[in-house]
């Protein structure tokens, strides 16, 4: 079955303009976590979606922002970029099904945004 | 919180045997898994322990202490295309969330 699918792959913005970013799962996954990944901060976990809702969030400012669709597809914004925001955006999903889930993740290939 | 340690960088030589720590404090854990990355590329999975002991997948081993909050990968004859970032990610909570360490990045020389 298909992977992952994260669009797009590059994205060049400037200062002050906003990203939306997207993420297809696996079919059957309806857990979507995204993560930040930066050569000096590893993977920060960004925020998690299961069944549209936001179920877990990690330390970013409120610039950062996500949604999932009830096909599971989840989207990620940035809103007024900074040049910190460079990064490689990496969505995972799971099967997240009571006892038979391990936490698994299954990672796309990534979104590299570049903000000048 | 959580916090989870492993080496940055670690170089070895095609055909020996690595061993990458990590050590971890959580709560509410539910299990350890070990990601490798390649260079541009996504993360992949490579092993997965919830119980004490060693888990053993071809020439990649894993080992885990609950006890002790430690873990390691364990690489035997290791080739060129050994070298990757390798990631250890705790799960914990109810909803299994998966918290990563920083990386080791292996370096494996002819």
């Amino acid at each position: 079955k298909a992977g992952v699918t994260q669009t797009p792959r590059y994205l060049i913005k400037t200062r002050g303009q906003q990203v939306t970013l997207s993420c297809s799962p696996i079919s059957g996954h309806r857990s979507v976590s995204w993560y930040q990944q930066t050569p000096g901060q590893g993977l920060q976990f960004l925020f998690e979606y299961f069944s549209e809702t936001q179920r877990n969030k990690g330390n970013f400012p409120g610039r950062f922002s996500g949604r999932q669709f009830s096909n599971s597809r989840s989207e990620m914004n940035v809103s007024t970029l900074e040049l910190g925001d460079s990064a490689l955006y990496l969505c995972a999903s799971s099967f997240n099904r009571g006892n038979l889930n391990t936490g698994e993740l299954f990672f796309g290939e990534g979104s590299r945004l570049t903000v000048l | 919180g959580q916090n989870i340690d492993q080496p940055t960088e670690m170089t070895a030589t095609e055909g020996a045997i690595v061993q990458i720590n990590c050590t971890y404090q959580t709560s509410g854990f539910n299990g350890l898994f070990w990601y490798q990355q390649h260079a541009g590329e996504a993360p992949t999975f490579l092993s997965y322990n919830v119980l004490d002991g060693l888990e053993e997948k071809g020439r990649f081993s894993s080992f885990l202490s609950r006890s002790k909050g430690y873990s390691y990968l364990l690489l035997k004859e290791l080739q060129m295309k050994d070298s990757a970032s390798y990631l250890c990610a705790v799960s914990s909570g109810s909803a299994r969330q998966l918290t990563f360490g920083s990386g080791t990045q292996l370096t494996v020389l002819p």
